[in-house]
């Protein structure tokens, strides 16, 4: 089945532990993007990477990075998280192509609340 | 910069039809998308629009008009289901390749 998983789904921690969210697509996708969803802010591009080794920021990447060493996995990084990145955060992919839409595969979320 | 507005919230009675609105303010535009999101899941892409027009998939439909820089989603024979999210999202030369940026969303409630 094709999908994007996306782990943990939950994650409860504390101000400056460093935490790691993974992302995998198996639909050899070149695309993928981290997002964070905020009550009444929608969907905001955080970083994304248009092939391996390829990455660049998005619209709010203060904060966080990410990898792109294999082209199924993109996990997103926060170094020191700080309470104002508890958000929901979605990871999404899709194949490559400037002249015609490709829609975005989106992973299930995950709720990460930094206490 | 660039801006999308829809309305916050919209409710509409089942079996009736609805419309969300979207206007945008972007340069070098290529198409405009749109995701229902269900509370608690993953948005879905329900449809897209690259030229003037009406594009129908089933009970939804898409139109654009790329000079009035202005779509909507239709969504007819409203069932309790539809009661979600919807983003519209455009894909621009400000986004870049394939980045989306994202309406804030509206609320769709369907009531009996």
């Amino acid at each position: 089945e094709a999908q994007v998983t996306q782990n943990p789904r939950y994650l409860i921690t504390v101000t400056g532990k460093k935490l790691t969210v993974t992302c995998s697509q198996n639909m050899n996708h070149e695309y993928m993007s981290w997002y964070r969803q905020d009550p009444g802010l929608g969907l905001r591009q955080i970083y994304y990477s248009m092939n391996v080794e390829v990455t660049d920021k998005g619209d709010v990447p203060e904060g966080y990075k990410v990898s792109r060493k294999e082209k199924r996995n993109f996990p997103l990084i926060l170094e020191s998280p700080s309470p104002n990145q508890t958000s929901l955060y979605f990871c999404a992919s899709s194949p490559l192509d400037r002249n015609s839409n490709q829609p975005q595969h989106f992973g299930d979320g995950t709720r990460l609340s930094i206490l | 910069g660039q801006s999308l507005e829809q309305p916050s919230e919209v409710t509409a009675v089942e079996g009736a039809i609805v419309q969300i609105n979207c206007t945008y303010q972007t340069s070098g535009f290529y198409g405009l998308s749109w995701y229902q999101q269900h509370d608690g899941g993953a948005p879905t892409f329900l449809s897209y629009n690259g030229l003037d027009g009406l594009e129908e998939t089933g009970r939804f439909s898409s139109f654009l008009s790329r000079s009035d820089s202005y779509g909507y989603l239709l969504l007819q024979e409203l069932q309790m289901k539809d009661s979600a999210s919807y983003f519209c999202a455009v894909r621009s030369d400000q986004t870049g390749a394939n980045n989306l940026f994202f309406g804030t969303g509206t609320r769709l409630t369907v009531i009996p």
